[in-house]
């Protein structure tokens, strides 16, 4: 059960396009279509963002987009805002029931 | 709304036990798996364990299985965890969640956490 690898953080400035990368392995990322993504923002409990590689909740942003390569997924963000400005969390099932996170992305608006 | 309101965490020493619970409301919880997920301090999220819709499916991380026990009741909308044999490793703030299906594949919804400091 080893995490999924994220970059430790990114930055970008306010009206960008920054993309955060997600690295798994054949067995949880490359194997299913249930990679979900989740915003915490400083001192509070996490958000769902994308569940199934690439679906919205509502209520989310249309801002807020991913999508899935092998082994590796992604979300983008556009026209970035000063309130984005969190930590960025992929997650994966990995089989037998098991729910594989990313150490986290830091992100940065300039 | 969905409301996930934890409760249980404190201060206790290494090898001790201590059980928590996750109060519910605003969903049909008997429809839903549900999960534990901690957030040791100053660190990422790490998946703890989940419940299945019934409760008669239980998963857990390699790091706290023999060790911590999922549960539900559905009569009374509540989830537990009860842990055993605390490491000062098990620190962290230890978050209820919901699932978006009725096993295992993303969360949905996240409570506000409570902390467990294992320490002497």
């Amino acid at each position: 059960q080893s995490a999924l690898t994220q970059p430790a953080s990114v930055s970008g400035s306010p009206g960008q396009s920054i993309t955060f990368s997600c690295t798994g392995t054949s067995s949880d990322v490359g194997n299913y279509f249930l990679v979900s993504w989740y915003q915490q923002l400083p001192g509070k409990a996490p958000k769902l963002l994308i569940y199934e590689v690439n679906k919205r909740p509502s209520g989310v942003s249309d801002r807020f987009s991913a999508s899935k390569s092998g082994s590796t997924a992604s979300l983008t963000i556009s026209g970035l805002q000063a309130e984005d400005e969190a930590d960025y969390y992929c997650c994966s099932y990995a089989g037998d029931n098991i729910l594989l996170f990313g150490g986290g992305t830091r992100l940065t608006v300039l | 709304q969905v409301q996930l309101v934890e409760s249980g965490g404190g201060v206790v020493q290494p090898g001790r036990s201590l059980r928590l619970a996750c109060a519910v409301s605003g969903f049909t919880f008997k429809n839903y798996g549900m999960h534990w997920v901690r957030q040791a301090p100053g660190k990422g999220l790490e998946w703890v364990a989940v419940t299945w819709f019934n409760g008669k499916n239980n998963y857990y991380a390699d790091s706290v299985k023999g060790r911590f026990t999922i549960s539900r009741d559905n009569a009374k909308n509540t989830l537990f965890l009860q842990m055993d044999s605390l490491r000062a490793e098990d620190t962290a703030v230890y978050y209820c969640a919901r699932d978006g299906q009725y096993s295992s594949s993303w969360i949905e919804d996240w409570g506000q956490g409570t902390l467990v400091t294992v320490s002497s």
